[in-house]
């Protein structure tokens, strides 16, 4: 079945640090993938999502590169703030399945200090 | 944009209360779930609906059930609460389209404490 695995936390960056968040996927034929965002105490917001081989998802100074050949979808940002404190999911959505959910990793969680 | 809207953000029950959490969104999406957040464990998916009175297992449904009698809204329900039931509870809905591009929209959120 499918699956993501992305980076143990936490990851400690101070303010304006690069950040990369590593993620690979396991899925057949050619999956969307995602990137969710939880603040403390609130849902999930989507970042920014890809899907096709070699789109680049980006928002927020946030980007990721959907990499078929090495079936990765690492999360980067040139310079972090405290503001981006969370934590951050990795998923994908299997091809032609969209009626159904989305399949997570656990989650990285981002501190970053001033 | 998308609202997903939970009921509460907080709720405090009793072990062996009936709970009921519930959950509306607003863009018309065929397909609705309910997920638990625990620590350490990620999302996991307790059941989801893709039409009106329609519901599928998901990975962990025992001790609760679902209800959908209108297409905004998805109830779960927890039979008769447990402590380990305690945890974080989401709300998401999607439209359903055909090749699975389209993202989960998730609700603020439901932390309930079963004492």
């Amino acid at each position: 079945g499918d699956s993501v695995t992305q980076m143990e936390g936490p990851v400690t960056l101070s303010e304006e640090a690069f950040l990369t968040i590593n993620c690979t996927y396991t899925a057949t034929g050619y999956p969307s993938l995602f990137w969710y965002v939880q603040y403390p105490g609130e849902g999930l917001q989507l970042l920014l999502k890809a899907t096709k081989a070699d789109d680049k998802g980006s928002n927020k100074g946030f980007e990721a590169t959907y990499r078929k050949e090495t079936t990765s979808f690492h999360l980067e940002k040139g310079s972090v703030q405290v503001s981006d404190s969370a934590v951050y999911f990795c998923a994908l959505s299997g091809e032609n399945s969209g009626y159904s959910t989305l399949t997570f990793g656990k989650g990285t969680m981002l501190l970053v200090s001033p | 944009d998308v609202k997903v809207t939970q009921s509460s953000r907080y709720l405090v029950k009793r072990t062996g209360e009936k709970v009921f959490l519930e959950c509306v969104q607003d863009m018309d999406h065929e397909n609705m779930f309910w997920y638990r957040q625990d620590p350490g464990l990620g999302l996991r998916l307790i059941y989801f609906s893709y039409d009106v009175k329609m519901k599928e297992k998901g990975d962990i449904p025992e001790g609760y059930s679902v209800s959908r009698e209108k297409k905004e809204r998805f109830s779960l329900i927890l039979e008769s609460a447990s402590t380990n039931q305690t945890s974080m509870y989401l709300c998401a809905s999607r439209p359903t389209t055909g090749k699975g591009n389209s993202p989960l929209h998730f609700g603020n959120g439901t932390r309930l404490t079963v004492t």
